[in-house]
């Protein structure tokens, strides 16, 4: 089956410092990634969707210079949360589309102190 | 307006006895997609069963079906013969649209359902 490759898996950071989250399709290319945030116990929310050599299309509500978002290559994109704040601390996950179908990361438990 | 809805916050279920997570949506495209996933404390999120809008028959997946009652727009989970590691929560999804479109395969999901198996 197809696998989606998270990294990492879970990170501390200081407050106001930026924190870079990989997501790896590996066996299979991806022109469309998607980003969801989860706080505890609730529902994944959608962020952002990343596509291959475009810019991403950025969710209502959802800061896009805060959350940068690259996906340079077919195979990975990449959510980078600058100048982190304790209220960004949350459960980051990634989800890459096959044939319409989404394979999900292992997800990132970010922390911020 | 919430397009997912899950209306159980936390279900118990006896080890071995079936039970069932309840999952209505609301959409307006006729080319939807349903999905039922499970996530354990580790927060990878398991793909469980898949229902199309347009299938005739009710997806089952093992100890998995789902109950699609279009005309209800209602997709509910059924996990028979409970196991002590089916306790996790449950989300519902939604896919809506056509392939070929930049957003196909985004996912609206509901708000969870937590499910204890009891010994």
């Amino acid at each position: 089956g197809a696998v989606v490759s998270q990294h990492p898996s879970w990170v501390i950071c200081k407050s106001g410092t930026s924190v870079k989250i990989e997501c790896r399709s590996l066996d299979f290319q991806a022109t469309t990634m998607f980003w969801y945030r989860q706080f505890p116990k609730q529902s994944l929310m959608l962020m952002a969707t990343s596509n291959e050599g475009s810019k991403a299309t950025y969710e209502q509500g959802v800061e896009k210079d805060k959350f940068l978002i690259n996906h340079a290559s077919l195979t990975l994109s990449t959510l980078t949360v600058t100048s982190a704040h304790p209220e960004d601390s949350s459960f980051y996950i990634c989800s890459a589309r096959l044939e319409g179908e989404a394979f999900f990361g292992q997800g990132t438990r970010l922390t911020v102190v | 307006a919430q397009k997912i809805t899950q209306t159980q916050p936390g279900m118990f279920v006896q080890e071995k006895e079936a039970v069932t997570l309840d999952c209505t949506y609301d959409t307006s495209d006729p080319s939807y997609g349903l999905f039922w996933y499970k996530q354990p404390s580790s927060g990878e999120m398991i793909f469980l069963i898949y229902q199309g809008s347009y299938d005739q028959q009710n997806a089952t997946e093992g100890r998995y079906s789902l109950n699609f009652q279009k005309a209800r727009k209602s997709a509910n989970l059924v996990i028979s013969a409970s196991q002590l590691g089916d306790s996790a929560m449950y989300f519902c999804a939604m896919r809506e649209g056509l392939a070929g479109g930049t957003s196909y395969g985004k996912l609206t999901f509901g708000q969870g359902t937590i499910l204890t198996v009891h010994p």
